[in-house]
């Protein structure tokens, strides 16, 4: 089973717009992150924002905000006023306890188009 | 900017032949991720490293594949011998510990493979 599911594999947004990014999660455990990267073609993966499991308020980050509902688990990606430098692949990633330690699992992306 | 480094950025190379990539993590990250993405999915955890000791490598070939980090710096992952399969971006990442949820992993630019 899919740990992480980006239903997207693509999005259209116009500029100045918002958009939202969805991302589900599968877990049973209580303690967890929800990690969200934005990759640009030139290949290096960018740390946007974090939602801890147990945070009661969403995270934002400039113009990034994180809709995290902990009872549907989602963590939808939602970007204010899009740029044309939005323009890239983001990867929805949780990070759960497994034996021995935390390991970071990443969905299969939704890449995302801003027209001018 | 402390970045992570990685080369070399591109290789081409012939199946059966091996190949090797280097990675430089951000000084002082004690945590060091080797991931492999196949073209349209997300990164997927190879190796890990918490100083020069190996804590998660169950889902690297190990029949062709090799990684080490020697003096718990740098650290190099090897192919011999490459499979067309192995074509893929490979990504080193770093992050300061990992040991709770919160763990931002700072990426490196990643190498290309091509196997021909």
């Amino acid at each position: 089973a899919q740990k992480i599911t980006q239903t997207q594999p693509g999005m259209f947004v116009q500029e100045k717009e918002a958009v939202t990014l969805d991302c589900t999660y599968d877990t049973s455990d209580q303690s967890y992150g929800l990690f969200w990267y934005k990759q640009p073609s030139s290949g290096e993966m960018i740390f946007l924002i974090y939602q801890g499991s147990y945070d009661e308020q969403n995270a934002t980050e400039g113009r990034y905000s994180l809709n995290f509902q902990k009872a549907r688990k989602s963590a939808n990606l939602v970007i204010s006023a899009s740029q044309l430098g939005d323009s890239a692949m983001y990867f929805c990633a949780m990070r759960e306890d497994y034996t021995g330690g935390f390991k970071t699992i990443f969905g299969a992306g939704t890449r995302l188009f801003v027209k001018a | 900017e402390a970045e992570v480094a990685q080369s070399p950025r591109y290789k081409i190379t012939e199946k059966s032949q091996a190949v090797a990539f280097w990675c430089d993590p951000i000084s002082g990250h004690a945590t060091l991720y080797w991931y492999r993405q196949i073209l349209g999915q997300g990164p997927e955890l190879l190796v890990q490293f918490q100083d020069e000791s190996v804590v998660d490598d169950s889902q690297l070939p190990k029949d062709r594949f090799s990684a080490e980090r020697l003096k718990g710096v740098d650290s190099t992952l090897k192919i011999q011998p490459a499979e067309l399969g192995d074509s893929a971006m490979y990504l080193c990442a770093s992050s300061l510990a990992d040991f709770n949820s919160y763990n931002e992993q700072f990426f490196g630019p990643g190498t290309r493979l091509t196997v021909l």
